[in-house]
Order: structure tokens, then C-alpha cells, then sequence
């Protein structure tokens, strides 16, 4: 199984500040990776596919990066609606998700 | 629009069973794999099994397999998940998601997911 482990596991983040968490795979998974954002009582959205591919209608200040083991979400200009838990998630075989990551608004 | 309706849960003893239904619609239902995705309370996301667009293709977590059931009914628009000898770590919110893979071999990612229902496994 393809463990994900992402870092941190939580960040307390000003407004307008950008937040970068990493997701990296125990093995390579090409750009089999995505990002998905729950907030609290709320189903997980699907922010980024392919590693870096924006999904439809998600803000353009949300941004993906890597390829092979190491992936970063990045989040540019934090804004309050941005509160919620990231997880990083890979298609190669079987599917897992990383362990979440809570951003919290200062 | 596309829309993903769960239900079935509830309260549930060890060793129980229980089954999960997902009603699909605003969507070719059976052009799409669909998973089942699930969250403890307070934790984080456990993907649970996928099946495929028709169903000849199923694969679960080791945390499940062989206590669980995937299926689908294309006709019906709706997936299911059969739950036999539930214990008390099965206890979660229970999502049913569309799978999309854009090329083949590159992944799949789940683009719509359901409000979830909530299993809770005690005496």
C-alpha cells in the first residue's frame, strides 16, 4: 500500500499569508495525486487534479505542484473561507489519502 | 446537476449489518466508476472500495475485504454498500463519490461527492 504523509498537520495562518503543505507518496506515483478541501459538517471538494491541474471553478489562488513522491498545495492569499482540513489523495494502486491537514485562520 | 444521495445508516450492533445506498442523478450513471469513501469521527478520510462503470471491476481496502459488498444497479442509478460482521471501528461517516480517470492509466480522482450518512457500530 501507498502511504501519504503529509506536513504539517496543522497551521494557524493569517489572512493574505500563503500556506504551502506537502504531501509526499512511500513510493512514486507519476502526477496520480489530488487535493480535495473539507470544511467542518461539510463534504470534501475537489480542489486540484494531476498533481496541478486547477478543478473546475476552484479560485485561482489555490495551486498544485510535484510529480513522482513530493507534492505541494499551495494556497496564495489566505482568505477566512479558506478554513478547512486539506487531504491529499493518489490513484496508482490501491487508493489512500494522506492523514489532513487543518488550516486555521489567526 | 450532478447529484449523490446516501442513506442507510444508523445504529448498529457488533456483528450486525447494514446497507448503504447511493441514488445518482444529473449524470450518465453508468459511464462512471464510483467508490465509497469513509470518516471516523473526528478523523480523516478512509477510502473504502471502488467498483467500476459496470461493476466487473471491484477492489477494497484490507480493512474491509471480506466484510464488505460493492455493487451497483445501472438501471436503478444507484450504488450499494452490503455491510456484514460490523465492529465498532467501522463507525463513520459513509460517502459514495463519482470516480473520473481523464486518460487511461493516469488516475482517478473523485470530482462529486454525497452529503455521507452516518454508521455508528455499538451495543
Amino acid at each position: 500500500e501507498i502511504v501519504l504523509t503529509q506536513s504539517p498537520d496543522f497551521q494557524s495562518v493569517t489572512p493574505k499569508e500563503k500556506v504551502t503543505i506537502t504531501c509526499r507518496a512511500s513510493q512514486s506515483i507519476g502526477s496520480s495525486l489530488h487535493w480535495y478541501q473539507q470544511k467542518p459538517d461539510q463534504s470534501p471538494k475537489l480542489l486540484i487534479k494531476y498533481a496541478s491541474q486547477s478543478f473546475s471553478g476552484v479560485p485561482s489562488r489555490f495551486s498544485g505542484s510535484g510529480s513522482g513522491t513530493d507534492f505541494t498545495l499551495t494556497i496564495n492569499s489566505l482568505e477566512a473561507e479558506d478554513a478547512a482540513t486539506y487531504y491529499c489523495h493518489q490513484s496508482s494502486s490501491p487508493w489512500t489519502f494522506g492523514q489532513g491537514t487543518k488550516v486555521e485562520i489567526k | 446537476q450532478v447529484q449523490l444521495v446516501e442513506s442507510g445508516g444508523g445504529l448498529v450492533k457488533p456483528g450486525g449489518s447494514l446497507r448503504l445506498s447511493c441514488a445518482a442523478s444529473g449524470f450518465t450513471f453508468s459511464d462512471y466508476y464510483m467508490s465509497w469513501i469513509r470518516q471516523a469521527p473526528g478523523k480523516g478520510l478512509e477510502w473504502v472500495s471502488y467498483i467500476s462503470s459496470s461493476g466487473s471491476t471491484i477492489y477494497y481496502a484490507d480493512s474491509v475485504k471480506g466484510r464488505f459488498t460493492i455493487s451497483r444497479d445501472n438501471a436503478k442509478n444507484s450504488l450499494y454498500l452490503q455491510m456484514n460482521s460490523l465492529r465498532a471501528e467501522d463507525t463513520a461517516v459513509y460517502y459514495c463519490a463519482r470516480a473520473y480517470e481523464e486518460f487511461a492509466a493516469q488516475g482517478y480522482y473523485f470530482d462529486y461527492w454525497g452529503q455521507g450518512t452516518l454508521v455508528t457500530v455499538s451495543s
